[in-house]
C-alpha cells in the first residue's frame, strides 16, 4: 500500500528566509511524487513531479524539491519564503504503472510571516 | 491546457435532498476521474475512482448508493449526493487523468463545498 508522511502541521517562517515542507513515501514500485498548494476554498494546484532523472525538481512559483531515494524523501523547498506563499501544502505519490490515484498526505500549513 | 471545472462551485441544500455536481475536463480526454472530498483542516480522502463508460470503484467505507457516480463520456463525470444529511458536508475535488499523456499526469478541478442544513 502506498502512504505519504508529512510530520509537521504547521511550518512558520520569515519572509525572505530559506523555507522547508517535509514529506516521506511508502510505495512498492517506483515512485511517482508531486507537491500541490491549496489556498482557502480552492482546488490544488499543482507544483512540481518528480517521475524520473534529476533528483531536483523545479517548479512552480521559484519552489524546488529533491527526491532522496535512501530516505525514501520529497521535501518540498523554496531559497526566500514570501507572504504569499503561506499556504496548505500536500504531497503525494502513486506507483508509476496503471491508472492509480494519488495518495495525499494530511497537508502542512505553512505560514510566512512579514 | 489541461483544464478541469467543477459545478456548482458551492451548493447550499436541505437535508434529504440530492445534489449533483459536474466535473469536465475542458480541453482534453479523461480516461479516469477520481473524486475525492476534503473535511476541514485535512487531507484529500479518495472517495471513488470512475472510469469512462464503467461503474466506478469505491473506497472502502464509501457507500456506493449514497454516492452516485456516472462517467458518461471522456470529458465528464458526476457525483450526485444522494439523501443528502449534514454529515455530508464537506468540499468535493475532482481530478482527471489524460488519455494520452505521461502517466501519473492528473489535473484538479476547483472543488465545490456543499453545505447541508
Amino acid at each position: 500500500a502506498q502512504s505519504v508522511a508529512q510530520p509537521e502541521d504547521q511550518v512558520n517562517v520569515a519572509e525572505g528566509n530559506p523555507l522547508t515542507v517535509k514529506c516521506t513515501y511508502s510505495v512498492s514500485g517506483n515512485p511517482y511524487l508531486f507537491w500541490y498548494v491549496q489556498y482557502p476554498n480552492r482546488g490544488l494546484q499543482f507544483l512540481l513531479k518528480y517521475i524520473t532523472g534529476d533528483n531536483l525538481v523545479k517548479g512552480s512559483y521559484g519552489f524546488e524539491a529533491e527526491f532522496n531515494k535512501s530516505q525514501t524523501s520529497f521535501h518540498l523547498k523554496k531559497p526566500s519564503a514570501l507572504v504569499s506563499d503561506s499556504a496548505l501544502y500536500f504531497c503525494a505519490v502513486r506507483v508509476s504503472s496503471g491508472n492509480t490515484p494519488l495518495v495525499f498526505g494530511k497537508g502542512t500549513r505553512l505560514s510566512v510571516i512579514a | 491546457g489541461a483544464v478541469v471545472s467543477q459545478h456548482p462551485s458551492w451548493v447550499i441544500c436541505k437535508s434529504g435532498t440530492s445534489v449533483k455536481i459536474e466535473c469536465r475536463s475542458l480541453d482534453f480526454q479523461a480516461t479516469t476521474m477520481f473524486w475525492y472530498r476534503q473535511f476541514p483542516k485535512q487531507s484529500l480522502m479518495l472517495m471513488a475512482t470512475s472510469n469512462e463508460g464503467s461503474k466506478a470503484t469505491y473506497e472502502q467505507g464509501v457507500e456506493k448508493d449514497k454516492f452516485l457516480i456516472n462517467h458518461a463520456s471522456l470529458t465528464l463525470s458526476t457525483l450526485t449526493v444522494t439523501s443528502a444529511h449534514p454529515e455530508d458536508s464537506s468540499f468535493y475535488i475532482c481530478s482527471a487523468q489524460r488519455l494520452s499523456g505521461r502517466a501519473g499526469e492528473q489535473y484538479f478541478g476547483p472543488g465545490t463545498r456543499l453545505t447541508v442544513t
